[in-house]
């Protein structure tokens, strides 16, 4: 256990539809970042968030958005699913507001059908 | 967009034997870390190297950065099968979150 929860682990849902994801950080990490990866694109970095602001964007798509609450937590809201947006996603988090050895969750598997 | 490029894509080792691997980056960084994924899980960090530092040990790991050629490699020696797994570099830019390559797989038989 790393420390960094993710749920749900799997989730299969149609074309059109919309989800969360739900991250919950390692206990005193400040510093949430979510990854798509794809057999075809590898590790992509999505978002960013520091104590509750968001800090950096990655190649986030305008359909997804995400949020951290004030107790640290952090939701990816996936809209208007394609089929190309399954894939696994990851939720890191790490102590400072700079990389400096991240903590990963082991993922949620979407599969868009 | 990926910083860091692995080489080989995929490596097939016996037990005891060294394993290798490559990453070349194209910008400037802070540091460059080596994740370990095992497959379909979380990505576990093994060790992180700064700029200003050119070989670090960490255990049967042993990571060297070049950072005038904008390279690194991550030496495993007398490799386990249980090191069989896939191995990413991730490069930190400005202090940003970390931009991972696409990653080398390791297959070490018995």
């Amino acid at each position: 256990d790393s420390g960094v929860t993710q749920t749900p682990k799997h989730l299969i849902t149609a074309t059109g539809q919309r989800v969360t994801l739900r991250c919950s950080p390692r206990s005193g990490d400040l510093s949430v970042y979510w990854y798509q990866q794809s057999l075809d694109q590898g590790l992509q970095f999505l978002i960013q968030y520091y104590n509750g602001e968001e800090r950096a964007k990655g190649n986030i798509l305008e359909r997804f958005s995400a949020q951290q609450f004030p107790d640290l937590h952090s939701e990816l809201n996936l809209s208007s699913l394609e089929l190309g947006d399954s894939a696994l996603y990851f939720c890191a988090s790490s102590l400072w507001d700079s990389p400096r050895g991240y903590t990963f969750g082991s993922g949620t598997r979407l599969t868009v059908v | 967009s990926q910083q860091g490029e692995e080489d080989p894509q995929a490596l097939s080792i016996q037990e005891g034997e060294n394993a290798t691997m490559n990453c070349s980056y194209k910008t400037s960084i802070n540091n460059l870390q080596w994740y370990r994924q095992n497959s379909g899980r979380g990505l576990v960090h093994l060790i992180l190297i700064r700029s200003n530092e050119r070989e670090k040990h960490s255990g049967r790991l042993r990571v060297t950065l070049d950072t005038s050629k904008k390279s690194s490699s991550l030496l495993i020696t007398a490799s386990r099968a249980a090191d069989t797994a896939s191995y990413f570099c991730a490069t930190d830019q400005a202090g940003t979150a970390l931009i991972f390559g696409k990653g080398t797989t390791l297959s070490v038989s018995s």
